[in-house]
């Protein structure tokens, strides 16, 4: 079974900018889960998404938002990109409640 | 508000010794579950070893071992014959039955030779 998969793996943005990243999950999960991981702040919690809804929201402005599709794949969102954006978004995916998470390599994402 | 906390940021070993990495967490919840995470240098996170707060019984693979203390809200990570390939960023990780997840900010664990 092919695991978790995320586009593109690189991102060189400017401030202002927006981006799109995108996040495909192990067959047969539900739900998926975006995090930011920096040097400083460690893993931080972004948003969960299952079945098309979201379920939890981590503190991050507006400007960071997610969607997922009918077929579990998701997005993640950032609009107006400040330097301090730049990091790894990992997005992780489970099948269902209690069940463990499973992550892909992530995107590198660098705003300039 | 959950919170987990690993208060060991950097760590070393000696290749085939023993290390244990420390991971505490605060809950009022009575059910849920932990997790160590390892993410390697550059590459993937991926489980290391997974507990169930309601059983007793400390979870085993292979040369990783848990001590799960409940009372304690303790759940350190034991690797027994430390190998070069251990080197990683060592994450603990707990879910609530909201299930969300809650991630320490992690131990940076190198083997040397």
């Amino acid at each position: 079974k092919a695991g978790v998969t995320q586009t593109p793996r690189y991102l060189i943005k400017t401030r202002g900018q927006q981006v799109t990243l995108s996040c495909s999950p192990i067959s047969g999960h539900r739900s998926v889960s975006w995090y930011q991981q920096t040097p400083g702040q460690g893993l931080q919690f972004l948003f969960e998404y299952f079945s098309e809804t979201q379920r939890n929201k981590g503190n991050f402005p507006g400007r960071f938002s997610g969607r997922q599709f009918s077929n579990s794949r998701s997005e993640m969102n950032v609009s107006t990109l400040e330097l301090g954006d730049s990091a790894l978004y990992l997005c992780a995916s489970r099948m269902g409640a209690q069940e463990t998470q499973y992550f892909g390599p992530g995107t590198r994402l660098l705003v300039l | 508000a959950q919170t987990v906390t690993q208060s060991q940021p950097e760590m070393s070993v000696q290749e085939a010794e023993t290390v244990t990495l420390s991971c505490t967490y605060d809950t009022s919840e009575n059910n849920y579950y932990l997790f160590w995470y390892k993410q390697p240098p550059s590459r993937q996170m991926i489980l290391v070893i997974r507990q169930e707060a309601y059983k007793q019984q400390n979870a085993t693979e292979n040369r990783f071992s848990v001590n799960f203390q409940k009372a304690a809200k303790s759940f350190s990570l034991k690797i027994s014959d430390s190998q070069l390939g251990d080197t990683a960023m060592y994450f603990c990780a707990f879910i609530d039955p909201g299930n969300q997840f809650y991630f320490g900010t992690g131990t940076s664990l190198t083997v040397i030779p």
